[in-house]
């Protein structure tokens, strides 16, 4: 079993709607939980960060966590042709700060 | 407030020849990582060092790859020999406190 997991996609939306990104993780003790956006040739840009359980909200971008279920995802409001990219969930394992990454998703908006 | 860098940004060499990647983290980050990233997959960390100490280096290929970071600022990794199968970008990243991490721009290596 994959310590990270992320659909793979590609994940096709219409501008303007709402882009749902999902990661599922293996570790329970893991305490600390990570969007990046990663365009094309580019290197991994941090999002947002969420450490509760619940829901965490930035702008246009909202983080939520079950860690019941070791479920975490990231809803991108008014997706725009520039949100683009491939999205990286990363998880901390259960000791120090090692972070393990999904494969990503990688989104496609429409114009 | 710069941020972390990273050279050279494109490499091409033969296999079985040797390669070394330069990072500088961002100023005051005491922890600096090293990760490999192949077309397709997300990042995998090779080494973790907080400060000049290793703390993390379970996934580095010891008898190829080897890195350090001397005075605890800049680090080095280096692979001697390079095979086919290290084609991939190099990333550095620093953090402040915790897990949160910062990346350099990359290395994109091509092993021919």
């Amino acid at each position: 079993q994959k310590e990270v997991e992320q659909n793979s996609g590609p994940l096709s939306v219409p501008e303007g709607a709402i882009a749902s990104l999902n990661c599922t993780y293996s570790d329970r003790g893991s305490q600390s939980f990570f969007w990046y956006r990663q365009y094309s040739g580019k290197s991994p840009e941090l999002i947002m960060f969420i450490y509760s359980n619940g829901d965490k909200e930035d702008g246009r971008f909202t983080a939520q966590l079950n860690k019941a279920s070791q479920y975490v995802s990231l809803l991108i409001r008014d997706s725009q042709p520039s949100d683009s990219a491939t999205y990286l969930c990363a998880v901390t394992m259960e000791y120090g700060n090692k972070l393990v990454f999904g494969a990503g998703t990688i989104l496609r908006v429409k114009s | 407030e710069a941020g972390v860098a990273q050279s050279p940004r494109y490499k091409i060499i033969e296999k079985r020849q040797s390669v070394a990647f330069w990072c500088n983290p961002i100023s005051g980050h005491a922890t600096l990582y090293w990760y490999q990233q192949i077309l397709g997959q997300g990042p995998k960390l090779l080494i973790q060092f907080q400060n000049n100490g290793v703390v993390d280096d379970s996934q580095l290929p010891k008898d190829r790859f080897s890195a350090e970071r001397l005075k605890g600022v800049d680090s080095t990794l280096k692979i001697q020999p390079a095979k086919l199968e290290d084609s991939a970008v190099y990333l550095c990243a620093s953090s402040l406190y915790g897990a949160t991490q910062y990346f350099g721009p990359g290395t994109r290596l091509t092993v021919l």
